[in-house]
């Protein structure tokens, strides 16, 4: 069974751009969460998506968007590139939404550069 | 607020050593889930461990084990005969009932495995 692919791996983006990344989750999974790792904030929880509706939110600015197709597939958006938005963005799927947690499964990531 | 604190940044080990990484985790919730991850320099976070506060059980994968306490807030994770392909950085995690899949991570400690 395929994991998490992420796409693209790397990206180099100059200030004031926008940039879209693009997560396919594990096969039946229905549950996409978005994440960003930087050297200095560690892990930070972005977004969750489920059934193509934003389920939680984590404290970031209104640049960064994101949405869920009808396929399970996910997409973020960073509009307005600034410095600090350099980082690793990963993607983690889960089976199912229930009132528990599920287990996460996270994709290898992209390396996001801004100039 | 939920927060997970790993207090070891970076750990170096001799091949065949054991080694003990910590977590301390805070929350106000009954139930709530924790878990660790592996990040090999591929970036890529891995699964290892899933415990639900109600699971006090302290579990052995084969030279992995982990040790949940309630009473002292900790769920360690310890690396039994140490190998060079152990050397990664090491997650705990923490998410409560009815968040979701909103992961809060720790710092991270770095373990260097020494051949």
């Amino acid at each position: 069974k395929a994991g998490v692919t992420q796409t693209p791996r790397y990206l180099i983006k100059t200030r004031g751009q926008q940039v879209t990344l693009s997560c396919s989750p594990i096969s039946g999974h229905r549950s996409v969460s978005w994440y960003q790792q930087t050297p200095g904030q560690g892990l930070q929880f972005l977004f969750e998506y489920f059934s193509e509706t934003q389920r939680n939110k984590g404290n970031f600015p209104g640049r960064f968007s994101g949405r869920q197709f009808s396929n399970s597939r996910s997409e973020m958006n960073v509009s307005t590139l600034e410095l600090g938005d350099s980082a690793l963005y990963l993607c983690a799927s889960s089976l199912k939404t229930a009132s528990g947690t599920d287990t996460q499964y996270f994709g290898p990531g992209t390396r996001l550069t801004v100039l | 607020a939920q927060k997970v604190t790993q207090a070891q940044t970076e750990i170096s080990v001799v091949e065949k050593e054991d080694v003990t990484l910590d977590c301390v985790y805070e929350t106000r919730d009954t139930t709530y889930y924790l878990f660790w991850y592996k990040q090999p320099p591929s970036g890529e976070l891995v699964f290892l461990i899933r415990r639900n506060s109600f699971d006090e059980q302290n579990e052995i994968s084969g030279r992995y084990s982990w040790n949940f306490q309630k009473s002292t807030s900790s769920f360690n994770f310890t690396i039994t005969a140490s190998q060079v392909v152990d050397s990664a950085v090491y997650f705990c995690a923490l998410s409560y009932n009815n968040a979701g899949n909103m992961l809060t991570f720790g710092g991270g400690t770095r373990l260097m495995v020494k051949p």
